[in-house]
């Protein structure tokens, strides 16, 4: 079974641009996760969809927002881009939404701000 | 509040066992879990605990969990260079939030 896929792997935007990044989960996964990893802040949930729907959000502004298909596949996007935005940005796939339900990560994609 | 707190370094000698300390602060987190992350690759789940539970063993891993002091270890039996990574202590909350800690990067002396 093919592990969670994440595109692009590597991105480099500048100041005030917009960015997607898109996060496929392990077939049959309903439940997609996303996390920003960063030196200083470590791991920060972002927020979870659950069959298209937003179940719980992070502390992040606005600026952060994320959909999810009726494939399960989902996206996240980030506008007004700043220095600080420059992380590493994991999705994390689970069969079901809950706490007791194991998370697969993906590589991760990651974005640096310049 | 919502933390959980590690040590950001572990330095063990080869076939040493390591002990990867982590407290968290949350009394009502359902699962706490232990993430292995390896240079370059995404987060591995390496093991997990439910929280009415003292111990948990598989193969070279052991967990321990003391609520009442609300510390959580990962112990690695005859640690491996392969061992080599990041480790992130994680614990859930509710049923759809999950905090991790900053993660305690294990290096392995020959």
């Amino acid at each position: 079974k093919a592990g969670v896929t994440q595109t692009p792997r590597y991105l480099i935007k500048t100041r005030g641009q917009q960015v997607t990044l898109s996060c496929s989960p392990i077939s049959g996964h309903r439940s997609v996760s996303w996390y920003q990893q960063t030196p200083g802040q470590g791991l920060q949930f972002l927020f979870e969809y659950f069959s298209e729907t937003q179940r719980n959000k992070g502390n992040f502004p606005g600026r952060f927002s994320g959909r999810q298909f009726s494939n399960s596949r989902s996206e996240m996007n980030v506008s007004t881009l700043e220095l600080g935005d420059s992380a590493l940005y994991l999705c994390a796939s689970s069969f079901t939404s809950g706490g007791n339900n194991e998370q697969y990560f993906g590589p991760g994609t990651r974005l640096t701000v310049t | 509040g919502e933390d959980v707190e590690q040590s950001l370094f572990l330095s063990v000698r080869e076939g040493d066992s390591s002990v990867i300390n982590c407290t968290y602060t949350d009394s009502s987190s359902t699962y706490l879990y232990w993430y292995k992350q390896e240079p370059g690759a995404g987060l591995q789940l390496l093991t997990y605990i439910f929280s009415n539970m003292d111990m948990k063993q598989d193969q070279r891993l052991t967990v321990l969990l003391n609520k009442k002091d609300k510390h959580l270890s990962l112990r690695i039996a005859d640690t491996q260079t392969g061992d080599s990574a990041i480790y992130f202590c994680a614990e859930s909350i509710g049923d759809d939030k999950i905090i991790f800690g900053k993660g305690t990067r294990l290096h392995i002396l020959p």
